[in-house]
């Protein structure tokens, strides 16, 4: 079945710091891809999102590239903030209407300043 | 993206009892989605509720245990019956964006209410 892989956390960076969060997937089709954020006591927010391949999904300073041959969708943001820390989410829905979202394990994200 | 309200936003709870969540959506969907996230997880897709119709239920989740109710196009309720400690966790209602072109796949969350067993 589908399954989305995340790298291990937690992760700890000083401020300014360049941030990588790693994400691989697998999937039967050409799903689309997501990243959320859930900042402490919070829900989940979507940070950006892609929806085919070499798209690159881009808010509030983070980017991601949908990388079908690697199947690869890894975040990245060039200065983190303290306000970044956070628990970041990688997802796909696996196709057009499945309506059905697989979420990796998630990535504790602690920017000290 | 539509604002979605959870109730209530945290219970404490004793075991063999049950607990209604409601969710309220500010605009009209067809889909709503219910989720938990046990402890230190990621989150597992329970059921997913359409107005109307029963709702449909993933691997390892059963109606008994988790009914939900979709009386119209912006509410829904997920109970959690007959709680036991392993049942302490989050539970987030979304829902799905809607474009003029149909699905796109994009799902919007509650803010989650978290149920804690003892």
């Amino acid at each position: 079945g589908d399954s989305v892989t995340q790298m291990e956390g937690p992760v700890t960076l000083s401020e300014e710091a360049f941030l990588t969060i790693n994400c691989t997937y697998t999937a039967t089709g050409y799903p689309s891809l997501f990243w959320y954020v859930q900042y402490p006591g919070e829900g989940l927010q979507l940070l950006l999102k892609a929806t085919k391949a070499d798209d690159k999904g881009s808010n509030k300073g983070f980017e991601a590239t949908y990388r079908k041959e690697t199947t690869s969708f890894h975040l990245e943001k060039g200065s983190v903030q303290v306000s970044d820390s956070a628990v970041y989410f990688c997802a796909l829905s696996d196709r057009p209407g499945a309506q059905k979202l697989v979420f990796g394990q998630g990535t504790r994200l602690t920017i000290n300043p | 993206s539509a604002v979605i309200s959870q109730k209530p936003s945290r219970d404490i709870c004793q075991r063999g009892t049950s607990l209604t969540i409601q969710c309220q959506v500010d605009s009209q969907v067809t889909m709503m989605f219910w989720y938990r996230q046990q402890p230190g997880q990621s989150l597992t897709l329970i059921a997913t509720a359409n107005q109307g119709s029963e709702a449909t239920y993933e691997s390892g989740f059963v109606i008994d245990k988790f009914p939900i109710s979709r009386p119209n196009l912006t509410f829904s309720t997920l109970t959690v019956s007959n709680m036991s400690p392993e049942d302490s966790s989050i539970y987030l209602c979304s829902v799905e964006e809607r474009s003029s072109g149909g699905s796109t796949d994009t799902q919007y969350f509650g803010p989650g209410t978290r149920l804690t067993v003892l």
